[in-house]
């Protein structure tokens, strides 16, 4: 158990909807990240915050939003859903915000657009 | 840009040793992880070379040369529970891109008895 939690941890979902996936890092950490991982793709950096701000970006479509809040929860935003939306996402935490060290990964969340 | 490049698929014995490795060719630098991930379920971290040379942690050893983009993952007496992909990733530069990590697309390591 890395002591990062996501939830829920199964969705399922018709394409053109919205949905909210959440991530509690470790207690501690101020950084959390969102990863995209499908059979195709590999895992695939989305998103980092730091202490409630944005801290890098990668391929994340337009459709897609997160944020921390201050009590270092964080959530992702998916919208007008498509089936090739349908992947792992996983959220990670480390203390820092360029610390180097390892992420530690929640269990993710298992999104299926139907 | 960053290109990650490992084998998709080892088969290797148990008790026996296995190497996977990684090149890289990256707009930038700043250390390489190796993570472990079983089917379905999310990556734990194995590894973290940023110097060149060999850095060892039980039955794994990671290796680092950044002149040559290269990295090895050396797993030693093999157990049938080392079965799972194993996920080469780099990182960015500091203060570039936070701590992004860009990672290969998996080794899949069968463990036969």
């Amino acid at each position: 158990d890395s002591g990062v939690t996501q939830t829920p941890k199964h969705l399922i979902t018709a394409t053109g909807q919205r949905v909210t996936l959440r991530c509690s890092p470790r207690s501690g950490d101020l950084s959390v990240y969102w990863y995209q991982q499908s059979l195709d793709q590999g895992l695939q950096f989305l998103i980092q915050y730091y202490n409630g701000e944005e801290r890098a970006k990668g391929n994340i479509l337009e459709r897609f939003s997160a944020q921390q809040f201050p009590d270092l929860h964080s959530e992702l935003n998916l919208s007008s859903l498509e089936l090739g939306d349908s992947a792992l996402y996983f959220c990670a935490s480390s203390v820092g915000q360029v610390d180097g060290y390892e992420q530690y990964f929640g269990p993710g969340t298992r999104l299926t657009v139907t | 840009g960053q290109n990650i490049d490992q084998p998709t698929e080892m088969t290797a014995t148990e008790g026996a040793i296995v190497q996977i490795n990684c090149t890289y060719q990256t707009s930038g630098f700043n250390g390489l992880f190796w993570y472990q991930q079983h089917a379905g379920e999310a990556p734990t971290f194995l590894s973290y070379n940023v110097l060149d040379g060999l850095e060892e942690k039980g039955r794994f050893s990671s290796f680092l040369s950044r002149s040559k983009g290269y990295s090895y993952l050396l797993l030693k007496e093999l157990q049938m529970k080392d079965s799972a992909s194993y996920l080469c990733a780099v990182r960015d530069e500091e203060g570039n891109a936070g701590n992004m990590l860009t990672f290969g697309g998996g080794t899949r390591l069968m463990v036969k008895p």
